[in-house]
Formats: structure tokens, sequence, C-alpha cells
């Protein structure tokens, strides 16, 4: 089975732009959970989608934003982009929400100048 | 407060010898803790998940334990190699209800030098 894609891997956007990353699950996984990790804070909970709904939310701004699609397949956006927003941006899929297992993505590196 | 502590924040060993990096937590309700590894560039992988009622389990050359009393856990690398130049992130999970709850840790890097 491939394992869970993210792209781009590699992003560098300026203050106040927007930004919108993408994951693919790994196939029959139906849940889809994105990280922030910065090496300061480490990684941090955004939000979980599960049938095209979130379901579990983190302590992050209402700039930040997800979906996800029929697929399973998820999108998150990062709208008016600070300088601290640069991290580096995880995606987890497993098979069901709320499960233990999660596998990553190897992760979307954003620079904000 | 739910906190995950790791120590040391980083660290450098020759490459055939042994280390032991600490993980300690106040997470309630406990409900299990898991090592992940991240290699560089790379998002972590799961190399063991321990339960309350677990105090030693192992995996290949990594061996990780439990001490719920205390609440501490460590894990243990054995015959270190270059390959095991990661992040070691621990994370324990709590569960309320039917709502999960990971607390991570900062990591701590490890560095393997021939």
């Amino acid at each position: 089975k491939a394992g869970v894609t993210q792209t781009p891997r590699y992003l560098i956007k300026t203050r106040g732009q927007q930004v919108t990353l993408s994951c693919s699950p790994i196939s029959g996984h139906r849940s889809v959970s994105w990280y922030q990790q910065t090496p300061g804070q480490g990684l941090q909970f955004l939000f979980e989608y599960f049938s095209e709904t979130q379901r579990n939310k983190g302590n992050f701004p209402g700039r930040f934003s997800g979906r996800q699609f029929s697929n399973s397949r998820s999108e998150m956006n990062v709208s008016t982009l600070e300088l601290g927003d640069s991290a580096l941006y995880l995606c987890a899929s497993s098979l069901e929400v709320n499960r233990e297992t999660q596998y990553f993505g190897p992760g979307t590196r954003l620079l904000v100048l | 407060k739910n906190q995950v502590e790791q120590s040391p924040q980083s660290l450098i060993i020759l490459e055939g010898k042994n280390c032991t990096l600490q993980c300690n937590y106040t997470v309630s309700p406990f409900s299990n803790l898991r090592w992940y590894k991240q290699d560089t560039g790379r998002g972590p992988v799961s190399l063991t998940i321990m339960t309350f009622s677990e105090n030693t389990k192992s995996n290949g050359r990594y061996t990780a334990t439990l001490d719920a009393d205390t609440k501490q856990s460590s894990l243990h690398i054995t015959a270190s190699q270059l390959s095991d130049s990661a992040s070691y992130i621990c994370v324990v999970s709590a569960n309320a209800g039917n709502n999960r709850k990971l607390i991570w840790g900062l990591g701590t890097s490890l560095a393997v030098n021939p």
C-alpha cells in the first residue's frame, strides 16, 4: 500500500498570502489529521476530519481551515499568512476517527517571508 | 495541566554505544504512551505503544519502559547505528469519554557519529 502523500513538499510564501496544502491518506483510511510542527512547540494538533466532517479541533485561529473530500483526501488552508506560520505541516491518516494508530506523511515545509 | 517533558533535548553518541532517552508526563486520564522516531525531512514513525499495565516493550534494538506510578518512560537504544540519528518523540494519549487528546513532547534529537 502506498503511504500518506503530501503536496507540495516545500513552499515559500510572503506575509498576507494564503496557502493550500494537500494530503492523500493511505487507501482505506477515512480519518485525516493535521499537525503543525515547530522546533519550539513540537507537534500541535490542528484538526481531524472523518467522512468529510471535522470531528476534532485544536486551538488554532480561524485562519486555519480544512476540508475532506469524498475520497478521503484532505486539504488544509491558511489565510493571511504570518511569519509565525512557518513550520512543517504534517498530515496523518488512520482507519477511523480517534484511532490511536496514525500514519504520518512526509510533511509540507512552509516558509513565510 | 497535561504536559510531556523529554530529556535530554539533544544527544550525541558514537556508533555502537547504547543510550537512554527519558519522558516524564503529567497527563490525566492516562490511556497510553507512544514513542515515535522522526528522521529529518520525514514524518514520525511509531516505534512502540505502551498501556498502563505494560512495563517493558521491545522493537528490535529499541526497548521502551513505563512506570505508571512515577509517570516516567524511557526509550533505550542498544548498539546504536548511524541510521538511529533522528528525533525521538514521546506522546501520551488521554481519553476523556469519546474524545482522545494527544500530548506531544518536544523530542530528543539524537546524533550517532561514526
